[in-house]
């Protein structure tokens, strides 16, 4: 069965780069996932598709500081020249075998 | 990806029932899913399930079987669920979105429920 898994916190400082990691059970290394953001108060929104080959497409307006790649079962989220805007939850999500919606429990960023 | 636009803020007593609505504009709301999903205070993204507004087929999770409806109008563009028999774990922020299939690609702005005794 598949599970989504993400770090609960990260940290690193303004003007820094940060990895996030996503990793998805062994066997399922073949499906993509989407990264969304949540920052404070607001509505999630949509970062990323990633693919298990590591090309990514992005959403509109999602500013080149951000990419995605892959490595077997686990899916990353790179952010660079980190901003304070950049504060917020990151949610890792995919779909089961049975046409349903997975989400990561959400990995909390802090930019220090 | 359009723009969805949702209704607002419910309170209800426990064992009601809320009908929250998902008004969708900027793009073919028969070509995408729609999806709900819902936040209780201070906890992850929780999936429902989704409706394919061009059939009006569903899917839900199951731990909402048998309490969740989705439902469509096409003529509004306007998705909507509607969950019975609440209780006060209920009570979260519920959102929408769309999706080509099952990548969420645009939210809306949530709707607060909150279940009182």
């Amino acid at each position: 069965q598949l599970v989504v898994t993400q770090s609960p916190s990260a940290s690193a400082s303004l003007g820094a780069s940060v990895k996030l990691t996503c990793t998805l059970t062994s066997g399922h290394s073949s499906y993509a996932i989407v990264w969304h953001q949540q920052q404070p108060e607001k509505a999630p929104r949509f970062l990323m598709k990633v693919k298990a080959d590591g090309s990514h497409t992005k959403g509109d307006g999602i500013p080149d500081r951000f990419s995605g790649s892959s490595s077997g079962a686990e899916r990353f989220l790179t952010i660079s020249s980190l901003q304070s805007e950049d504060e917020a939850v990151y949610y890792c999500q995919t779909w089961g075998s049975d046409v349903s919606v997975l989400f990561g429990g959400g990995t909390k960023l802090a930019v220090l | 990806q359009g723009q969805l636009v949702q209704s607002g803020t419910e309170v209800k007593m426990s064992g009601a029932s809320v009908k929250v609505s998902c008004k969708a504009s900027g793009y073919s709301f028969t070509g995408y899913y729609i999806h709900w999903v819902r936040q209780a205070p201070g906890q992850g993204l929780e999936w429902m399930g989704w409706l394919n507004p061009k059939s009006g087929g569903t899917k839900y999770a199951q731990k909402f079987q048998g309490r969740v409806t989705m439902s469509r109008d096409t003529s509004t563009s306007t998705g909507y669920m509607e969950l019975s028999r609440l209780t006060s774990d209920d009570t979260a922020i519920y959102y929408c979105a769309n999706a080509p299939w099952w990548e969420l690609t645009s939210w809306g702005q949530g709707t607060l429920v909150t279940v009182s005794s």
